[in-house]
């Protein structure tokens, strides 16, 4: 079966804790994206990586990091500076190839609640 | 810098009515996407739109792309309770492969 993993689906911290949330694809595509979805509100980009151990900044990348040392994994650390890190967060991959962009394949979700 | 608009943000419907959500982007797009999300779901691709003016079906939703590219809609006949969820526009952010989405129409069906 094709497709996206995040895990875990619900994930509960302290506030001033680091984590680190996982997304894994088998699709082979070289892109990746995380975005952060709050109630009622859009997608929001906080990382996109195009080819391994490489990646950029999207619009909300303070407070976050990411890897890219595999083409299948793309894992974000949520570090303590985020201020408000509460929230759902999406993971997605595309393909990468000539005029883009094409459609993107998100997976499940986690949702992370500090407090 | 780029932004795509969506209007409404909410809306609710009787099921059996028609429902319309408009996208609108500060510039020009090479092209738009429709994704919708389930409640409690992630996005899940729906269409993409390419060419001026396109007009495209999938059963009983309708999506357009504006003669000068910078507006589209999604059109959904007799809606159904089915159809509950959001539906987002997503334009390209760049040669990047990223998307800017907009912020959404979430659709209530009441049966």
């Amino acid at each position: 079966d094709g497709g996206i993993t995040q895990s875990p689906k619900y994930l509960f911290r302290k506030e001033g804790q680091n984590v680190t949330l996982s997304c894994e694809q088998n699709l082979n595509h070289d892109a990746m994206y995380w975005y952060r979805q709050d109630p009622g509100q859009g997608l929001r980009l906080i990382y996109y990586s195009q080819i391994v151990n490489d990646f950029q900044k999207g619009d909300i990348a303070e407070g976050y990091s990411v890897s890219r040392e595999k083409k299948e994994s793309f894992p974000l650390t949520v570090t303590s500076a985020q201020k408000n890190p509460t929230a759902f967060y999406l993971c997605a991959s595309s393909i990468l190839q000539g005029y883009g962009p094409y459609e993107q394949y998100f997976g499940p979700g986690t949702r992370l609640t500090v407090t | 810098g780029q932004q795509v608009m969506q209007i409404p943000q909410y809306q609710h419907v009787q099921e059996g009515e028609d429902f319309t959500t408009y996208c609108n982007s500060s510039t020009t797009l090479s092209n738009i996407q429709w994704y919708k999300q389930r409640p409690g779901g992630h996005p899940v691709f729906l269409i993409q739109l390419v060419k001026s003016g396109e007009v495209k079906k999938q059963k009983r939703l309708t999506f357009q792309f504006g003669e000068a590219k910078k507006n589209s809609s999604l059109h959904i006949t007799a809606t159904q309770t089915t159809d509950v969820g959001t539906y987002f526009c997503a334009g390209p952010g760049g040669n990047t492969g990223k998307l800017i989405f907009g912020q959404g129409t979430t659709l209530q069906v009441k049966p």
